[in-house]
């Protein structure tokens, strides 16, 4: 399975300020997602990173808010910009295992926002 | 797009007792899985059903699949306390994407 870090872990950051989250995996991966868990809420997918290929997004998430970056296969930089209360959530990254539809999840990066 | 609802929300049990949970969603599938989640962390994969199997074991675990129905059940034998932790269904389509459902918290009591 794959071992996937994610930095920072959690933040507590100011309104109107940006964050810039990482996720590195120790194997080459084709795809690699973004996910917003909401407080007590489940998961929703933010975007698919593809190497070479701007992400696609889905509906409700747009790419001026949540830019990413997937520079190659084993790194992608997910950005929450001009954060606001709302955007308080854990947000996730993950990668297909290679076994088909299953997916590896890091270990999320808890945002704050006040 | 596919919603999974699991229920109960919340589910208290003994150690030692079985924990079962359910979910539904609204569209065809081609596999429905089982994730859990400690205390606000990662997921961690736990069983995957497709479409056209109609249960699953895996240790202490037991996955149903009733697609007339579009619901799954997951059953915890013998729980543990380790076992305390949100357990999420999600519903995989054609595309590599997953739509997760609202999730059950288990607390198992020791």
């Amino acid at each position: 399975s794959a071992v996937i870090s994610q930095k920072p872990s959690r933040d507590i950051c100011q309104r109107g300020t940006s964050l810039t989250i990482q996720c590195q995996v120790d194997s080459q991966v084709t795809m690699m997602f973004w996910y917003r868990q909401q407080p007590g809420q489940s998961l929703t997918l933010i975007a698919t990173a593809n190497q070479g290929s701007e992400a696609t997004y889905e509906s409700g998430f747009v790419i001026d808010k949540f830019p990413i970056s997937r520079p190659n296969l084993t790194f992608s930089t997910l950005t929450v910009s001009n954060m606001s209360p709302e955007d308080s959530s854990i947000y996730l990254c993950s990668v297909d295992s290679g076994n088909p539809d299953t997916q590896y999840f890091g270990p999320g990066t808890r945002l704050t926002v006040l | 797009s596919q919603q999974g609802e699991e229920d109960p929300q919340a589910l208290s049990i003994q150690e030692g007792e079985n924990a079962t949970m359910n979910c539904s969603y609204k569209t065809s599938i081609n596999n429905l899985q089982w994730y859990r989640q400690n205390s606000g962390r990662g997921l961690v994969h736990l069983i995957l059903i497709r479409s056209n199997e109609r249960e699953k074991h895996s240790g202490r675990l037991r996955v149903t699949l009733d697609t007339s129905k579009k619901s799954s059940s997951l059953l915890i034998t013998a729980s543990r306390a380790a076992d305390t932790a949100s357990y999420f269904c999600a519903s995989g389509g054609s595309n590599y994407k997953l739509t997760f459902g609202k999730g059950t918290l288990l607390t198992v009591n020791p």
